[in-house]
């Protein structure tokens, strides 16, 4: 167990339909971030927060939105779904100084059909 | 912007040494990191760079050279345990967030 949970863990859903993966940050991590890992890609930067703020921007589709609430979790908003969406979904968090690594929680994987 | 380069695939020998090589172009470096993920499951840890030279941890050895933008991951006694990818990312300067590599895919065999 890295310390940094997410759920679910699969998720099954229908083009068009609207989900939310959620991710607990490791205890006193401050700073949580979303990956994007499709099929044999590598791991495509979503966004950042830091203490309940957003820090930093990747090619996050506007369909996409998360938010980091006052206890730290957070949670990835995925709507209008499409078959592309279909992929592995990674949250990290780190305590901000991040020296020896950035701890990654088991993934969520979505399947779109 | 960041560009992060790494062969697509290796394949290696059990016991051998294997070598795996990263070039990267970034407008604010604040580290490298390589992660080594198997199939499916969370990228794990193995080693952080942000001074030149080589970093030393049991089998696993990293190099930097931030002049030259580039890093390689040395893996020896190679086991077969060790087939998985690895992933080069570097730490951007001003927010933390990592940007990484396709990543490398590394065969062994017996």
């Amino acid at each position: 167990d890295s310390g940094v949970t997410q759920t679910p863990k699969h998720l099954i859903t229908a083009t068009g339909q609207r989900v939310t993966l959620r991710c607990s940050p490791r205890s006193g991590d401050l700073s949580v971030y979303w990956y994007q890992q499709s099929l044999d890609q590598g791991l495509q930067f979503l966004i950042q927060y830091y203490n309940g703020e957003e820090r930093a921007k990747g090619n996050i589709l506007e369909r996409f939105s998360a938010q980091q609430f006052p206890d730290l979790h957070s949670e990835l908003n995925l709507s209008s779904l499409e078959l592309g969406d279909s992929a592995l979904y990674f949250c990290a968090s780190t305590d901000g100084g991040g020296d020896y690594g950035y701890t990654f929680g088991s993934g969520t994987r979505l399947t779109v059909v | 912007g960041q560009n992060i380069d790494q062969p697509t695939e290796m394949t290696a020998t059990e016991g051998a040494i294997v070598q795996i090589n990263c070039t990267y172009q970034t407008s604010g470096f604040n580290g490298l990191f390589w992660y080594q993920q198997h199939a499916g499951e969370a990228p794990t840890f193995l080693s952080y760079n942000v001074l030149d030279g080589l970093e030393e941890k049991g089998r696993f050895s990293s190099f930097l050279s931030r002049s030259k933008g580039y890093s390689y991951l040395l893996l020896k006694e190679l086991q077969m345990k060790d087939s998985a990818s690895y992933l080069c990312a570097v730490r951007d300067r001003n927010t933390d967030k990592l940007i990484f590599g396709t990543g490398t895919r590394l065969q062994v065999f017996p």
